[in-house]
């Protein structure tokens, strides 16, 4: 079955720090992925997705690029904010209406 | 666009009550729903899938007494936690499909924080 696998946390790292956040997948087709964004106390927000083999999304300095071979989705930054403080999830849907969420990365930015 | 909305953000009742939590979405109709539930520090679980004009589709071992929900209009999808007992406190979390097909993407409401107490 269609599943996700997301690096534990939790991520500690200094302003103006590089963020990789690794995110593999297994899927039976074609899936779309997906990486979402929780504040505290907040519901989750689209931050970026790509629908097929080597499509990059990107959003707010944030990208990911989806590798069929490497069945990898991993999310990256080159310069993190404290505002980035938030839980990450990495999520894959191949209909639309079923989607597998990974277990969540939560990230602390400190100045 | 493309924005949920959540009614209420929280919400703390005394155990044997029921609760209603409703979602909308704003700009767009819905014609599926989603509601999840998320307990602290983990990843969203599906609860079920409401469908506008039928029944909802619950995940396995997701009481459908329990937890009523209802899809009356292609904007509001409603869940009923029936006689809330302390261990169903957790984080509700709604999402509406958009738009339809194959590429589309389910946006989340900002979440029903339950207490029972």
């Amino acid at each position: 079955g269609d599943s996700v696998t997301q690096m534990e946390g939790p991520v500690t790292l200094s302003e103006e720090a590089f963020l990789t956040i690794n995110c593999t997948y297994t899927a039976t087709g074609y899936p779309s992925l997906f990486w979402y964004v929780q504040y505290p106390g907040e519901g989750l927000q689209l931050l970026l997705k790509a629908t097929k083999a080597d499509d990059k999304g990107s959003n707010k300095g944030f990208e990911a690029t989806y590798r069929k071979e490497t069945t990898s989705f991993h999310l990256e930054k080159g310069s993190v904010q404290v505002s980035d403080s938030a839980v990450y999830f990495c999520a894959l849907s191949e209909t639309g209406n079923q989607f597998y969420f990974g277990t969540g990365t939560s990230l602390t930015v400190i100045p | 666009g493309a924005v949920v909305s959540q009614h209420p953000s929280r919400v703390i009742c005394k155990s044997g009550t029921s609760v209603k939590i409703e979602c909308r979405s704003l700009d767009f109709q819905a014609t599926t729903m989603f509601w999840y539930r998320q307990f602290p520090k983990q990843s969203l679980m599906l609860m079920a899938t409401s469908n506008e004009g039928s029944k909802a589709t619950y995940e396995q071992g997701v009481e459908k007494d329990k937890f009523l929900i209802n899809h009356a209009s292609l904007t509001l999808s409603t869940l009923t936690v029936t006689s809330a007992h302390p261990e169903d406190s957790s984080f509700y979390i709604c999402s509406a499909r958009y738009p339809a097909g194959r590429t589309d993407t389910q946006y989340f409401g900002p979440g029903t924080r339950l207490t029972v107490l």
